[in-house]
């Protein structure tokens, strides 16, 4: 089994839309979650942290379940700019302190 | 600060030969990771060094792949022989230890015909 699953997309939202992506994750011991953005033949960039209690970061919001092994992100009032993949990451400190990346879900907002 | 950096950005080798990626991490961070990613199996971690050491290597494929990190600054994956099912984007990435970041190099377009 994987240790982050993503719903690979893809996402075709208008502008102005909301969307939402979640990501599942295999290991209870996880500590940290994170969204990273990776643009066409770019390097992924941190998006934001997850935290336990929720956090949001102008029009996006992170929330983490962790009963229910759970990550997810919504954007709102999307733009043509978010357009790109978005990876769903877990880092694991009980098997060495790695960080795990699901596939990504794949966004392209429409004008 | 100039990130983390890779070379060459673009590999393109025939099969057998050998492969050499090289990755200079971010000044004063002492984790280093190499992805590999692909269209069908994402981002996938190669292997894992703290402080120059290697901690985790089970990511890595098989024998045909070796990675080091001689010191601080420097570390290499290397592929011999290549093989066409090796074409991928290698990704360097570092991480100071009190930072939950890792910081990725703009990658290593490999492919073998």
């Amino acid at each position: 089994r994987k240790e982050v699953e993503q719903d690979p997309g893809p996402f075709n939202v208008p502008e102005g839309a909301t969307v939402a992506f979640n990501c599942t994750y295999s290991n209870s011991a996880s500590q940290s979650f994170f969204w990273y953005r990776q643009d066409c033949r770019k390097e992924p960039k941190l998006l934001m942290s997850v935290y336990s209690s929720g956090n949001e970061d102008g029009r996006f919001t992170a929330q983490l379940n962790r009963a229910s092994q759970y990550i997810s992100l919504l954007i709102r009032d999307s733009k043509l700019s978010d357009s790109a993949t978005y990876l769903c990451v877990v880092r694991t400190t009980n098997t060495g302190n790695q960080f795990y990346f699901g596939t990504g879900t794949s966004l392209t907002v429409i004008p | 600060d100039a990130g983390v950096i890779q070379s060459p950005r673009h590999e393109v080798t025939e099969m057998g030969q050998e492969v050499t990626l090289r990755c200079k991490p971010i000044s004063g961070h002492n984790s280093l990771f190499w992805y590999r990613q692909t269209m069908m199996r994402g981002l996938e971690l190669l292997i894992y060094f703290n402080n120059n050491v290697p901690i985790d290597d089970s990511g890595m494929p098989e024998d045909r792949f070796s990675a080091k990190m001689p010191n601080a600054s420097f570390s290499t994956l290397k592929i011999q022989p290549s093989e066409p099912r090796d074409s991928a984007v290698y990704f360097c990435a570092s991480r100071e230890a009190q930072s939950t970041e890792a910081f990725f190099g703009q990658g290593t377009r490999l492919t073998v015909v």
